[in-house]
């Protein structure tokens, strides 16, 4: 089955700075990348998502890119601010398959104001 | 807005009891899904249900079972809960056809 490997497990980075979390993926045949953001107490919630026939998709602050040779994925977020920290969780969803997401680790992303 | 509710935020049970979690959503979704929230291991599917009656097992099925007998709920059941089934339960829902899933508030539930 598919396997998502997630890094780094923690991030702390300065308020303004750029983050970048980065996913590798065991499946060739998965097409559909999302990004899930976990505040504190809260549910997992959509950030962004990426399809395999795209490379890379932006919205405002933060970006998704993918690398189908290498499969990896990276999610980008520009000028960071505290309301940005929490728990991002990568996830594949292998294709044929219209339900099962497996999901990465998770990343812990501080910013420090 | 999408609503997905759990029957608990908390619950505390013994070593033993039999424990139901309880999904409901209203947003006439088709397909729902059970996970499982460890610390440093993520989200792990347990079962996930595309239909009234049908379900398939996760990831990590072993120690629970489920029940969709309407199109809206969806329960996961601990037949005999142990220690190691202490964790953060979420359900999530999904249309056909689309790929965004979205997750109810989670039970927290600790099995001492």
């Amino acid at each position: 089955g598919e396997n998502v490997e997630q890094h780094p497990s923690t991030l702390s980075v300065q308020e303004g700075d750029s983050a970048v979390i980065k996913c590798t993926y065991s499946d060739s045949a998965s097409n559909y990348f999302p990004w899930y953001k976990q505040e504190l107490g809260k549910r997992p919630q959509l950030i962004i998502d990426i399809r395999s026939n795209v490379g890379e998709k932006k919205d405002q602050r933060i970006a998704v890119t993918l690398n189908k040779t290498a499969k990896h994925f990276s999610l980008h977020i520009t000028e960071t601010q505290p309301e940005d920290s929490a728990v991002y969780f990568c996830a594949a969803r292998a294709r044929g398959s219209n339900y099962k997401l497996t999901f990465g680790k998770g990343t812990l992303l501080t910013v420090n104001p | 807005d999408v609503k997905v509710t759990q029957s608990s935020r908390y619950l505390v049970k013994r070593t033993g009891e039999k424990v139901f979690l309880e999904c409901v959503q209203d947003m006439d979704h088709e397909n729902m899904f059970w996970y499982r929230q460890d610390p440093g291991l993520g989200l792990r599917l347990i079962y996930f249900s595309y239909d009234v009656k049908m379900k398939e097992k996760g990831d990590i099925p072993e120690g629970y079972s489920v029940s969709r007998e309407k199109k809206e709920r969806f329960s996961l059941i601990l037949e005999s809960a142990s220690t190691n089934q202490t964790s953060m339960y979420l359900c999530a829902i999904q249309r056909e056809g689309r790929e965004t899933q979205y997750f109810g508030p989670g039970t927290r539930l600790l099995v001492l």
